[in-house]
């Protein structure tokens, strides 16, 4: 157990749907990190937060968002799905927001496996 | 941002050592070198990093070259458990100063062990 808890583990759901996956960060980490994992991509960064803000954004797309929380608590919104949006997601949580001093290790969850019909 | 190139796949025997290298000849002078791993059907863990020195920790060893353009993370007695996807990462500047917090990941090299 890395620490960092997401949920749902599995879910399946039809094109055009709309799903909400939630990532709880390691305890005292205040940055947490989306990406998305597919067999033709690798993984790819979403989104960074930083103590409830938006710190850095990567290859996500228009129909996704996500916040977090007062709590540090995160969620990713996926909406219009497509085939194509099946993939796992993955949250890391960080303790700072960048790479100062070179640490800053991630720490990753086990990922929400989403599959799109 | 400064890139990594790594070998698509490796084998190994388990219980002998395994060098893993990594490239990456357009590395700037503060950039931070990375490792992390994956296993299969688990997201990805650390395993050590490093700036100009050779680090060891409890997993790995991290040996970097002299200028800097290489690294090989060493693992001294591979195991059936160490089996999994390693991905070299640099952690890049950003424009405000420190190195950005999250990691842009390659295609990292698979390792098997046989046993």
């Amino acid at each position: 157990d890395s620490g960092v808890t997401q949920t749902p583990k599995h879910l399946i759901t039809a094109t055009g749907q709309r799903v909400t996956l939630r990532c709880s960060p390691r305890s005292g980490d205040l940055s947490v990190y989306w990406y998305q994992q597919s067999l033709d991509q690798g993984l790819q960064f979403l989104i960074q937060y930083y103590n409830g803000e938006e710190r850095a954004k990567g290859n996500i797309l228009e129909r996704f968002s996500a916040q977090q929380f007062p709590d540090l608590h995160s969620e990713l919104n996926l909406s219009s799905l497509e085939l194509g949006d099946s993939a796992l997601y993955f949250c890391a949580s960080s303790p700072r927001g960048t790479g100062w001093g070179g640490a800053n290790v991630l720490t990753f969850g086990a990922g929400s496996r989403l599959t799109v019909l | 941002d400064a890139k990594t190139t790594q070998p698509n796949s490796m084998e190994s025997n388990e219980e002998e050592p395994v060098h893993l290298p990594c490239n990456h000849s357009t590395i700037s002078g503060t950039d931070y070198i990375h490792w992390y791993r994956q296993l299969p059907s688990q997201g990805p863990e650390y395993v050590i990093h490093g700036l100009t020195s050779n680090v060891n920790n409890r997993m790995a060893s991290l040996a970097i070259a002299e200028d800097r353009k290489s690294s090989t993370l060493i693992l001294h007695r591979a195991t059936l458990r160490d089996a999994a996807v390693y991905y070299c990462i640099l952690r890049a500047l950003t424009l405000y100063g420190g190195s950005q917090g999250n990691l842009i990941f390659g295609k990292g090299t698979k390792l098997s062990v046989k046993p």
